[in-house]
């Protein structure tokens, strides 16, 4: 498969908890962005994070970016049932336009 | 600013028919991807059009084709429909070819009978 891994699959955490998804990819890459997606709808752009960056954050997200391990995390703090969604990381193969999105992790908010 | 807009929103086809799927890119975007997402799959890249030529493709079949226009709208044309073609399919605007952030429309969900 083309796709990067994304862990855990799925996710179940309280309101108000920290939600962290990681993803794993396989070639070297231009950035890394996180999409979120509402039941099975468009993707919605989170945040971006370039390949000469560690980390980025953005309101209540944080991003790390380890390209020796080809690796990121999202951290989601304080969590809302607004939440709830399915979270991609995509990368940008070098030398392509080509996106490669992971298989995503499906996070649910209890209130 | 309007958004990324796609049509139809659902469809039905059977096995061996042919569909064309539409969408307007966002307003100053003029490259436009293509992806079609299984049922709790990640979306898979299809192919991309920067001034009404195909710049990158995925793995993906010559019965996958597709247009872009000068007002930089986009279609997606499936030939001989097989089961397996059955997913939400998602245009994507962005700037400029690469690089930048994509904006999705909401998709046309296809089911093959």
């Amino acid at each position: 498969s083309q796709q990067g891994e994304e862990d855990p699959q799925a996710l179940s955490i309280q309101e108000g908890e920290n939600a962290t998804m990681n993803c794993s990819y396989k070639t070297s890459i231009n950035n890394l962005q996180w999409y979120r997606q509402n039941s099975g709808r468009g993707l919605v752009h989170l945040i971006l994070i370039r390949s000469n960056e560690r980390e980025k954050h953005s309101g209540r997200l944080r991003v790390t970016l380890d390209t020796s391990k080809k690796s990121s995390s999202l951290l989601i703090t304080a969590s809302r049932a607004a939440d709830t969604a399915s979270y991609f990381c995509a990368t940008l193969e070098s030398g392509t336009y080509k996106y490669i999105f992971g298989t995503g992790t499906r996070l649910k908010v209890l209130a | 600013e309007t958004g990324v807009t796609q049509s139809p929103t659902h469809l039905i086809k059977t096995r061996g028919q042919q569909v064309t799927l539409r969408c307007s890119s966002q307003s100053g975007h003029n490259t436009v991807s293509w992806y079609q997402q299984a049922l709790g799959q990640g979306p898979q890249f299809i192919f991309q059009y920067y001034r009404e030529e195909e710049n990158g493709r995925g793995n993906f079949p010559p019965r996958f084709s597709g247009l872009q226009f000068p007002n930089y709208s986009s279609e997606l044309n499936v030939n001989a429909l097989e089961l397996d073609d059955s997913a939400l399919y998602l245009c994507a605007s962005s700037e400029v070819a690469g690089a930048n952030v994509l904006t999705f429309g909401a998709g046309s969900r296809l089911t093959v009978l």
